[in-house]
């Protein structure tokens, strides 16, 4: 089923822990967008790629990065997590250039204990 | 700096009668808005959108309507059923560039009661 998968689905991580949220797509979309969502705060933009080997920085970057090495994956790690990293994670994918919108995984569930 | 704002953290309505959902905004420059319906423990999917051209579009039971003058939408839902039951978001795509990173607001959690 095309789409994209996330994982894991949730995890419970110590402080300091390193961490990767992994983040696959099987629709050839150009872009990928990484998200937070917090209560009461809605969905936040972290970091996003326009396509393979480019990064951008989103609203909430501090703590968290990314790479694209090809058009289907779009890793997101934690190098040191804190509690404050305890969020659900979603991640997204859209055709560039005024295509397709954006399709969302089923989110990771993060917990920094 | 808040830019989508949609006040209404939560709204119930009955079985067949009308949802509406309010979402405002601050920047001018938006011209383009989506709105995102979200289950629990899914991730956000694709609604309805309104391009700033337009005052109104409508797809089945689902309407927007978008007042550019006073930077307001509403999301219409008529008649509402249990499914709808779900979080809405407002998300209109940040200005400029060839991807669509979205600004969503805080969302309203819309409840169906049969």
């Amino acid at each position: 089923i095309a789409g994209i998968t996330q994982a894991p689905t949730s995890q419970i991580l110590a402080a300091g822990r390193r961490m990767t949220l992994r983040c696959t797509q099987d629709m050839r979309h150009n872009a990928m967008y990484w998200y937070r969502q917090d209560l009461g705060l809605g969905l936040r933009l972290i970091h996003y790629s326009n396509t393979a080997g480019t990064t951008g920085k989103g609203e909430v970057p501090d703590g968290y990065s990314v790479s694209r090495a090809n058009t289907d994956d779009f890793p997101l790690t934690l190098a040191s997590a804190v509690p404050s990293q305890t969020s659900v994670y979603f991640c997204a994918s859209s055709d560039g250039n005024g295509g397709r919108l954006p399709v969302f995984g089923q989110g990771t569930r993060l917990t920094v204990v | 700096d808040q830019q989508v704002k949609q006040n209404s953290p939560s709204l119930s309505v009955q079985e067949g009668r009308i949802s509406i959902l309010n979402c405002d905004y601050t920047n001018s420059m938006f011209d383009y808005f989506l709105w995102y319906k979200k289950y629990p423990a899914e991730g956000p999917t694709f609604l309805i959108s309104i391009s700033s051209i337009k005052d109104k579009n409508e797809d089945g039971r689902f309407t927007v309507f978008l007042n550019k003058s006073a930077k307001h939408l509403s999301l219409h839902i008529v008649p509402s059923q249990p499914g709808d039951s779900a979080v809405y978001f407002c998300a209109p795509p940040k200005v400029g560039g060839s991807n669509y990173k979205l600004t969503f607001g805080k969302g309203t959690l819309l409840t169906v009661n049969p």
